[in-house]
């Protein structure tokens, strides 16, 4: 396993644009399957995307028109976009890896970023 | 509402067993893998079970998947204290264009 830890603000403007990015130790991401997932205060838990070592990506279509992943393989990094936000994305966010959907076996601690209504 | 099914809760008492279930579809379940996940408050999500049955090294014998069909069961014998916490089970889904993961909604496990 290795050790994911997500970085960015904890608070958003609404109509502004949530910017996240999870740095990875102790594997490369060139391996992995790098997801993002949210999850609403008391609520479960919500796949926002995925994004491999080629760039390839999968979105959750509820998300797609809004979301954007990139890696940064020489940092060991890939970051998480989300445009437009609005309270409802308020969120606690995780950035995990995995093999292959839906095994992740690392995990982030997870960060809390709210958006004002 | 989630695309896999769920129990809102379970509850029982310390050494005992419970099952959780999650049901879905044949766009889901009916052929992918489910893993599940625990949950302890205040913590990132812990994978315990993949591919249907397998435990990643470490997770205790005391967990166990299942699945059949469309419906998917963790099992937890000899239940502690520690095990109280949120249970999640989640699959590809491959009616989302073109695919992605589904949660269920998640389960409650209280110890009694």
């Amino acid at each position: 396993q290795v050790q994911l830890q997500e970085s960015g603000p904890g608070l958003v403007k609404p109509s502004e644009t949530l910017s996240l990015t999870c740095t990875v130790s102790g594997g490369s991401i060139s391996t992995y399957y790098c997801n993002w997932i949210r999850q609403p205060a008391g609520k479960g838990l919500e796949w926002i995307g995925r994004i491999y070592s080629s760039g390839s990506t999968n979105y959750n279509p509820s998300l797609k028109s809004r979301v954007t992943m990139s890696l940064d393989t020489s940092k060991n990094q890939f970051s998480l976009r989300l445009r437009s936000v609005t309270a409802a994305d308020t969120a606690v966010y995780y950035c995990a890896t995995g093999v292959a959907a839906p095994e992740f076996d690392s995990w982030g601690q997870g960060t809390l970023v709210t958006v004002p209504s | 509402q989630s695309v896999l099914t769920q129990p809102p809760s379970v509850s029982a008492a310390p050494g005992q067993r419970v099952t959780i279930s999650c049901s879905g579809s044949t766009s889901n379940l009916g052929n992918s893998y489910v893993c599940w996940y625990q949950q302890l408050p205040g913590t990132a999500p812990k994978l315990l079970i993949f591919d249907n049955d397998k435990r990643p090294s470490g997770i205790p014998d005391r967990f166990s998947g299942s699945k059949s069909g469309t419906s998917a069961t963790l099992g937890i014998t000899g239940l502690q204290t520690g095990d109280e916490a949120d249970y999640y089970c989640a699959t590809w889904d491959s009616s989302l264009n073109p695919g992605g993961v589904v949660f269920g909604g998640g389960t409650k496990l209280t110890v009694l």
